[in-house]
């Protein structure tokens, strides 16, 4: 039973435009969600997250939106740079929760062409 | 400050044989929880330590056993091993205050990777 899911295994974008990647969960339990990027051969590194009680959360070029009643978040990037290749992952846990498990959808290959 | 680092990079075993796996966690963080990534997959929580003990586990059997060293660092130990154990094994280390909640988002190391024949 995947309680995180992402639908894209790959997404191909053009250099300038704009990436979104998609995450959906099931567990109505979750309330905060993470992504994380990883290149080959490195361990997966923390880009942005959100809390339940936002709906929209920026870093720079990032932009993390979440819709609990659709249980759905994407995550938005703005200008897309060929360096931004790597594959993207969609974590969520509940925070009450005191060992904190990540519980992860199987990830999106994002390729951004030149 | 270094961060997450794990050894080895690539293992080979054989089924039935048993492995371990070790990972230094970050500077200032006191807790390290380990991860299964199969390929194609994320990341499966396999058990986490805080202070020294296990903080919580995953849906994985008696067979994955761990450890939480003084200085933080941790091994994963794998006995009888199965062919189904081929994964990239992650490590990652965050920090956790007095409250028990956490405070810091998780580190990874690059993984090993393990290789059941």
């Amino acid at each position: 039973d995947q309680q995180v899911k992402q639908n894209s295994p790959s997404l191909s974008v053009q250099e300038g435009r704009i990436s979104i990647l998609n995450c959906d969960y099931t567990n109505s339990m979750f309330d905060y969600f993470l992504w994380y990027k990883k290149y080959p051969a490195e361990g997966p590194t923390f880009l942005i997250s959100i809390s339940s009680i936002k709906d929209k959360n920026e870093d720079g070029r990032f932009t993390v939106f979440l819709n609990k009643s659709a249980k759905h978040l994407s995550l938005h990037i703005v200008p897309s740079q060929p360096g931004d290749s790597a594959v993207y992952f969609c974590a969520a846990t509940p925070r009450w929760d005191s060992n904190y498990q990540l519980i992860w959808g199987a990830g999106t290959k994002l390729i951004i062409k030149p | 400050e270094t961060g997450v680092t794990q050894s080895p990079t690539h293992l080979i075993k054989t089924r039935g044989q048993q492995v371990t796996l070790r990972c230094s966690s970050q500077s200032g963080h006191n807790t390290v929880s380990w991860y299964q990534q199969a390929l194609g997959q994320g990341p499966q929580f396999i058990f986490q330590y805080y202070r020294e003990e296990e903080n919580g586990r995953g849906n994985f059997p008696p067979r994955f056993s761990g450890l939480q060293f003084p200085n933080y660092s941790s091994e994963l130990n794998v006995n009888a091993l199965e062919l189904d154990d081929s994964a990239l094994y992650l490590c990652a280390s965050s920090g956790k205050g007095f409250s028990g909640v956490f405070t810091d988002t998780q580190y990874f190391g690059p993984g090993t990777r393990l290789t059941v024949l």
